[in-house]
């Protein structure tokens, strides 16, 4: 079935930047959405449209996306920032619509 | 404020079927459409399909046709999956979640129901 490619994890000491990928074709041509999940609860937006941030995230969680490669960006991270972090966006041209990435563990050092 | 608020968990023997409801509150619930995500244990997520709260249509993942129900009852604020023939692999955790169009993104999501199908 039709999934982002991310890596399964990114390890980063505090206060250091995270980099989380989500690939494929073209995605610079799709709008990426980002959606952090702590252990044990909801998954939570943090990116949408690319890049903007819904209220209440952190000026730290940033968001790009070109050619075929969207990439979630975390400074000065923070030992609240582990989590599994997805990406996701909407094709017209897939069945499943509103497709997924992999998934991410971002583990703090 | 917004909140979607789920039922509780459910232990299914494989073949039956299930039905999960998800209350809206803080918002005009035919405004945005309602999603349903599920995620199998240590798994990613999986989108399973929509329902327009305003007009009743769906659009369901090909993987679940035939298999799945999407409703709403407006006068309550309350949406409702329904899977049938339920498998083990069916055991998953099932979030709702809304979304201001059919492409946008997922900004609300409802606390999860874990499904357990066994025998």
């Amino acid at each position: 079935s039709y999934v982002l490619t991310q890596p399964p994890s990114v390890s980063v000491a505090p206060g250091e930047t995270a980099r989380i990928t989500c690939g494929d074709n073209n995605i610079g041509g799709k709008i990426v959405h980002w959606y952090q999940q702590r252990p044990g609860q909801a998954p939570i937006l943090v990116i949408y449209y690319d890049g903007d941030r819904p209220s209440g995230i952190p000026e730290r969680f940033s968001g790009s996306n070109s050619g075929n490669t969207a990439t979630l960006t975390i400074s000065r991270v923070e030992a609240g920032d582990e989590a599994d972090y997805y990406c996701q966006v909407w094709d017209s041209s897939s069945d499943l619509r509103y497709v997924f990435g992999t998934g991410t563990k971002v583990s703090v050092l | 404020q917004v909140l979607l608020v789920q039922s509780g968990a459910e232990v299914k023997k494989p073949g039956a079927s299930v039905r999960l409801s998800c209350k809206a509150s803080g918002y005009i619930v035919t405004d945005y459409h309602l999603h349903w995500v599920r995620q199998a244990p240590g798994q990613g997520l999986e989108w399973m399909g929509w329902i327009s709260p305003k007009s009743g249509d769906t659009k369901f993942a090909q993987k679940f046709q035939g298999r799945v129900t999407m409703t709403r009852d407006t006068s309550i604020s309350t949406g409702y999956v329904e899977l049938s023939g339920l498998r083990s692999d069916d055991t998953a955790v099932y979030y709702c979640a809304r979304s201001a169009g059919i492409e946008d993104f997922l900004d609300h999501w409802g606390q999860g129901t874990l499904v357990i199908v066994s025998s």
